[in-house]
């Protein structure tokens, strides 16, 4: 079992680039969260899903875009990137209240 | 903002010695959860906590949840090195959805 894999690990961007981070579970859950974390900061949630084909914002969804089309992907597009983006991104599901997380894209936009 | 907040945000702590850390939130909650971070990856889950519960114990992990006070706490007794990291708490509502604090960041010196 996998758990929440995200790809990439990594990224740089330059200003106005833009990029899809893949979030991927092989749990089956129906939940699915993408959340940003700042330095010394918890976690901010971006947008979340409660099933295939469905999302919905968060706390913090501006510049950012999601998609849900399969119950085991859930991707989170940045339409034009600003230094103000990079962050290190988790993405997460759940089925009930315990949340899996993936081990983190680290972006840069510069 | 944040649903919950921890306290303190760092501790630093000798070998053997026992932690606690604090978890303060606003709103009705049906759970709260804590959960660790290691330094540059994604957050694994402790432990979960209803609101009918009062105490719940993991091993060395010992949590208790006052709803009347909308506080938690997390004590991690007879501390080891590999227990540094940060420490976050994430309150659980019928919206489907947790808000995770800022985290306390705990140093445990051998």
């Amino acid at each position: 079992n996998a758990g929440v894999t995200q790809t990439p690990k990594f990224r740089v961007l330059k200003t106005g680039q833009s990029m899809t981070l893949l979030c991927a579970q092989d749990m089956n859950h129906e939940y699915m969260y993408w959340y940003r974390q700042d330095p010394g900061m918890g976690l901010r949630l971006i947008h979340y899903s409660v099933g295939e084909g469905t999302t919905a914002k968060g706390e913090v969804p501006d510049g950012y875009n999601v998609s849900r089309l399969k119950k085991q992907n859930f991707l989170l597009g940045l339409e034009s990137a600003a230094p103000s983006q990079t962050s290190v991104y988790f993405c997460a599901s759940s089925q009930t209240a315990l949340y899996t997380f993936g081990s983190g894209t680290r972006l840069t936009v510069v | 903002s944040q649903q919950g907040e921890e306290d303190p945000q760092a501790l630093s702590i000798q070998e053997g010695e026992n932690a606690t850390m604090n978890c303060s939130y606003k709103t009705s909650i049906n759970n709260l959860q804590w959960y660790r971070q290691n330094s540059g990856r994604g957050l694994v889950h402790l432990i979960l906590i209803r609101s009918n519960e009062r105490e719940k114990h993991s091993g060395r992990l010992r949590v208790t949840l006052d709803t009347s006070k909308k506080s938690s706490s997390l004590l991690i007794t007879a501390s080891r090195a590999a227990d540094t990291a940060s420490y976050f708490c994430a309150t659980g509502t019928n919206a489907g959805k947790s808000t995770f604090g800022d985290g306390t960041t705990l140093t445990v010196k051998p």
